[in-house]
């Protein structure tokens, strides 16, 4: 069984630029989270999407945004990129069954210049 | 944002050794995880627990659910190289967000 695929795994953007993320969950996971990772703070949630509809939300600002389509394959989305974006982004995808138990991809680094 | 306290922060060891580090929360989950996470990498989940007291092994990972239900455990026994990364605790009530210790890296002299 294939695990959790993220593109790109690594991107470099400049300050104002968007970027948008991608995440494929493992094959009949219906439920994907978005996490920040930078070393001064950790594992930060930014959302988590069920069936294509924001279940829960993270403290970050409106510029990062996240959609989860039908096949629940999910992108998330971060406008007028700021340095202080250069993070690991992470996706974890979750069973119905066991909601609680996260499975995380690779990460997607972003460099912001 | 909400974190757990998970302690030690860092960890040197000479292998063999048996390693202990924990977490606790101000909050009480009904499920907690463990995590193993290597540069460049995702985190790797190792253990969920789900019941207060309960005790789960992998290997020679073994992970307690906390009878409070605001603490976890993880001991690895004889310490190999391999084990080296950073462990994460993580705690989730009901259907809220999966919370995040800071990590507990850990080092090993061979």
């Amino acid at each position: 069984k294939a695990g959790v695929t993220q593109t790109p795994r690594y991107l470099i953007k400049t300050r104002g630029q968007q970027v948008t993320l991608s995440c494929s969950p493992i094959s009949g996971h219906r439920s994907v989270s978005w996490y920040q990772q930078t070393p001064g703070q950790g594992l930060q949630f930014l959302f988590e999407y069920f069936s294509e509809t924001q279940r829960n939300k993270g403290n970050f600002p409106g510029r990062f945004s996240g959609r989860q389509f039908s096949n629940s394959r999910s992108e998330m989305n971060v406008s007028t990129l700021e340095l202080g974006d250069s993070a690991l982004y992470l996706c974890a995808s979750s069973a119905l069954n066991r909601q609680a138990e996260a499975f995380f991809g690779q990460g997607t680094r972003l460099t912001v210049v | 944002g909400q974190q757990l306290n998970q302690s030690p922060q860092s960890m040197f060891i000479q292998e063999g050794e048996d390693v202990s580090m924990n977490c606790t929360s101000s909050s009480i989950f009904n499920t907690w995880l463990w995590y193993k996470q290597d540069p460049g990498e995702g985190p790797v989940l190792l253990i969920a627990l789900y019941k207060a007291g309960e005790l789960t092994s992998n290997g020679r990972l073994t992970a307690q659910f906390g009878i409070t239900r605001k603490d976890s455990f993880l001991n690895i026994s004889a310490s190999i190289p391999s084990d080296v990364g950073i462990y994460f605790c993580a705690g989730r009530q009901g259907a809220q967000k999966l919370v995040f210790g800071q990590g507990t890296r850990l080092t090993i002299n061979p």
